[in-house]
C-alpha cells in the first residue's frame, strides 16, 4: 500500500530550464511533506519541506507547492543546474515518514 | 560532528546467516530509524526508536530485530538472512519523532544475500 507515489521514474531537462517533480499521496492525515535529494552511494539529504497549512514554500532555486484538495505536491527547481542531477524522494509524515519511489533527475549541460 | 555513521558499507551473506548492521549518531537525537530501499519501492520503514530502551515496528519489520541501549547507537540485526533481504539499508535520526522533524540519513549499507 504505497501512500506516497512518484509516478515518473526519471526526468531529463536542459541546464537553465525548470525542473518539475511531482508527487501524489493518499493519506489525508499527512501533515508535513518533505523532499530529499540522493546522490549515488550516499544517504538522502533533506532539501525542502512544507506544512499542510501552507500551499507554497520557497528556498532559493527550490519551491514546493502543495495542493491538498488534489493530494498532490510538486518541487520546482529554477534554474536547473547539472549539480542538481540526483534522485529526488518525496516524503510525507503523520508521525512516521512514508517515502515515494523516487524520480531520477538528469540536468544536461 | 560525524552525523549518522553506518558500518559496514557492503556485506555479502549466505542464506541463513545472521549479522548486525551498525548505526551511530553524535547529534544527541532521540529518534532513530532503519529503512530499506528497493528499486521501485522507495524507502520503507523497518523499525524505529523514540529513545533509549524504546523500540517499535515500522512497515516491514519481519526478519529484523533492533535494540536501543544508548542514545547514540541503534543496531539492526538480521536473524536468518534471506535473499528477499537483499537491499540497501539506511539508518536515520532526528531530534524527535513527529512530523516537523527533518531526518538525517547515514550513507547506507548495501547487503546482498545469496
Amino acid at each position: 500500500d504505497q501512500q506516497v507515489k512518484q509516478n515518473s521514474p526519471s526526468l531529463s531537462v536542459q541546464e537553465g530550464r525548470i525542473s518539475i517533480l511531482n508527487c501524489d499521496y493518499t493519506n489525508s492525515m499527512f501533515d508535513y511533506f518533505l523532499w530529499y535529494k540522493k546522490y549515488p552511494a550516499e544517504g538522502p539529504t533533506f532539501l525542502i519541506s512544507i506544512s499542510s497549512i501552507k500551499d507554497k514554500n520557497e528556498d532559493g532555486r527550490f519551491t514546493v507547492f502543495l495542493n491538498k484538495s488534489a493530494k498532490h505536491l510538486s518541487l520546482h527547481i529554477v534554474p536547473s543546474q547539472p549539480g542538481d542531477s540526483a534522485v529526488y524522494f518525496c516524503a510525507a509524515s503523520a508521525g512516521d515518514m512514508r517515502f515515494g519511489a523516487g524520480t531520477r533527475l538528469t540536468v544536461k549541460p | 560532528n560525524a552525523g549518522v555513521t553506518q558500518t559496514p558499507k557492503f556485506q555479502v551473506l549466505k542464506t541463513g546467516q545472521s549479522m548486525t548492521l551498525q548505526c551511530a549518531q553524535d547529534m544527541n537525537h532521540e529518534y532513530m530509524s532503519w529503512y530499506r530501499q528497493d528499486p521501485g519501492m522507495g524507502l520503507r520503514l523497518i523499525h524505529y526508536s523514540v529513545g533509549a530502551g524504546i523500540t517499535d515496528q515500522g512497515e516491514v519489520p519481519n526478519g529484523y530485530n533492533v535494540s536501543r541501549s544508548t542514545t547514540e547507537d541503534f543496531p539492526l540485526r538480521l536473524l536468518s538472512a534471506a535473499p528477499s533481504q537483499t537491499s540497501v539499508y539506511f539508518c536515520a535520526s532526528s531530534y524527535l519523532q513527529g512530523s516537523y522533524n527533518e531526518q538525517f540519513f547515514g550513507p547506507g549499507t548495501r547487503l546482498t544475500v545469496l
